[in-house]
């Protein structure tokens, strides 16, 4: 069975553009969230999707925004970008939406603000 | 409000010697925990989770970790490190939503 897959795995780009990123989630799983791992700020929660919906939202600006397709993959956009917004992307996939369903990792995206 | 905290940043063990990696969670109703590695460069890989029941719970790569109620903690053992354990160890909360609550993060080196 495929994990979670994350396209590209490196994205520079340049400050005040916008940066897409993908996840496809594990087969069978509706439920994708997206993270931010920033050098000395640890993981974050950013964004959570299921059934097409936003469900939650971390403390992120409005600039950072994603969506939701029918087969269930998701796009992450931030728009605008900062120096600060250079960070590791991890996108994870759940089966349900409890607390309890385990989140699983993709590889994730490096992107680097210049 | 929900935390996770790892208290050691860096630990340093010889290959084959004993680990146990700390873990501490603040949250009021049950908790669901998660132990998380991150090898330089990767995703995260589970490698175990505590929803309910046996509160010794075992995990992929023989790590295991114990859960206790009255220390808040969810420590991760393993009796004899491999050099390839070398790696960031994450500890992990489930918060309302969904949303996992992470700790700092250990790093592990491991000495041949």
């Amino acid at each position: 069975e495929a994990g979670v897959t994350q396209s590209p795995t490196h994205l520079i780009k340049t400050r005040g553009q916008q940066a897409t990123l993908r996840c496809s989630p594990i087969s069978g799983h509706t439920s994708v969230y997206w993270y931010q791992q920033a050098l000395g700020l640890g993981l974050q929660f950013l964004l959570w999707y299921d059934e097409g919906e936003e469900r939650n939202r971390g403390n992120f600006p409005p600039r950072f925004s994603g969506r939701q397709f029918p087969n269930y993959s998701s796009e992450l956009n931030v728009n605008a970008l900062e120096l600060e917004d250079s960070a590791l992307y991890l996108c994870a996939s759940s089966s349900r939406t409890g607390r309890q369903e385990t989140q699983y990792f993709g590889p994730g995206t490096r992107l680097l603000v210049l | 409000a929900q935390s996770v905290t790892q208290p050691d940043i860096h630990i340093t063990v010889s290959e084959g010697a004993s680990l146990e990696l700390r873990c501490n969670y603040s949250y009021g109703a049950t908790p669901y925990l998660f132990w998380y590695v991150q090898s330089p460069g990767q995703g995260l890989q589970l490698l175990l989770k505590y929803f309910s029941g046996d509160t010794l719970v075992q995990g992929i790569k023989g790590f295991e970790a114990e859960f206790k109620r009255s220390q808040s903690s969810f420590n991760l053992r393993k009796p004899s490190v491999h050099w390839s354990d070398a790696a960031e160890y994450f500890c992990a909360s489930a918060g309302g939503y969904n949303k996992l609550i992470f700790g700092a993060g250990t790093r592990l080196a491991v000495h041949p």
